[in-house]
């Protein structure tokens, strides 16, 4: 079964800063996407940035961005410029061809300060 | 276009009651699928329903069922409930086509089972 393992419970940083959000996954498919989700308090998922994995450059969004290492199974996302509003859970998750789900890790609480 | 739109926000049951939750899909959007989120983990895959019927099924006991009707909006039944039930229960949907790939969530139900 696929697992997805985010090993930070909880971050900090100041406003305007960045910060780096891990996570590793298991597979032994080829074919599959990566996604990392944000859970503010309204507790709706909201999509922040999607990798296939095929695509061998890393998925940028505006200020978020992801470092995808696939023979490392690593997939960390970056939040340049922190604003206030990103204070929220995120949430990696998987997705294999075929599958009709999402596989979600524990999430990261991240919090940032003014 | 308003979402995925669930009802109700919050609720309270007690043990051994039955409990439906509704989720009205995305306008234009034929597949609804579900999750639980128990506090402080991430959300699991409980089913999901494509033409009234069920695709795919996570890793629920029968006592979680559900329905799709021809509008697209979809219910979740939890009989004989269990203190474990406890959790946001969210509603996810998507065209079939684009599953996962472009899902959106609706913002949940929570249950409290005392």
């Amino acid at each position: 079964a696929q697992t997805v393992t985010q090993s930070q419970p909880e971050m900090s940083v100041q406003e305007a800063e960045t910060v780096t959000l891990s996570c590793t996954y298991d597979t032994s498919e080829n074919n599959y996407y990566l996604f990392w989700y944000k859970q503010p308090p309204s507790r709706q998922m909201i999509l922040v940035i999607r990798q296939e994995a095929y695509k061998q450059q890393n998925a940028t969004e505006n200020r978020f961005s992801v470092n995808f290492q696939k023979a490392a199974k690593s997939f960390s996302l970056k939040i340049s410029d922190s604003q206030l509003g990103d204070t929220a859970m995120y949430f990696c998750a998987f997705y294999e061809g075929g599958s009709e789900k999402l596989v979600f890790g524990k999430g990261t609480k991240l919090t940032v300060n003014p | 276009d308003a979402g995925v739109t669930q009802s109700p926000t919050h609720l309270i049951k007690t043990r051994g009651q039955q409990v439906t939750l509704r989720c009205s899909p995305k306008s234009g959007h034929d597949t609804v699928s579900w999750y639980q989120q128990a506090l402080g983990q991430g959300p699991q895959f409980i089913f999901q329903y494509y033409e009234e019927e069920e695709r795919q099924r996570g890793n629920f006991p029968d006592r979680f069922s559900g329905h799709q009707f021809p509008n697209y909006s979809s219910e979740l039944n939890v009989n004989a409930l269990l203190l474990g039930d406890s959790a946001l229960y969210l509603c996810a949907s998507s065209l079939l086509r684009t599953a996962v790939e472009k899902l959106f969530f609706g913002s949940g139900t929570q249950l409290s089972v005392l």
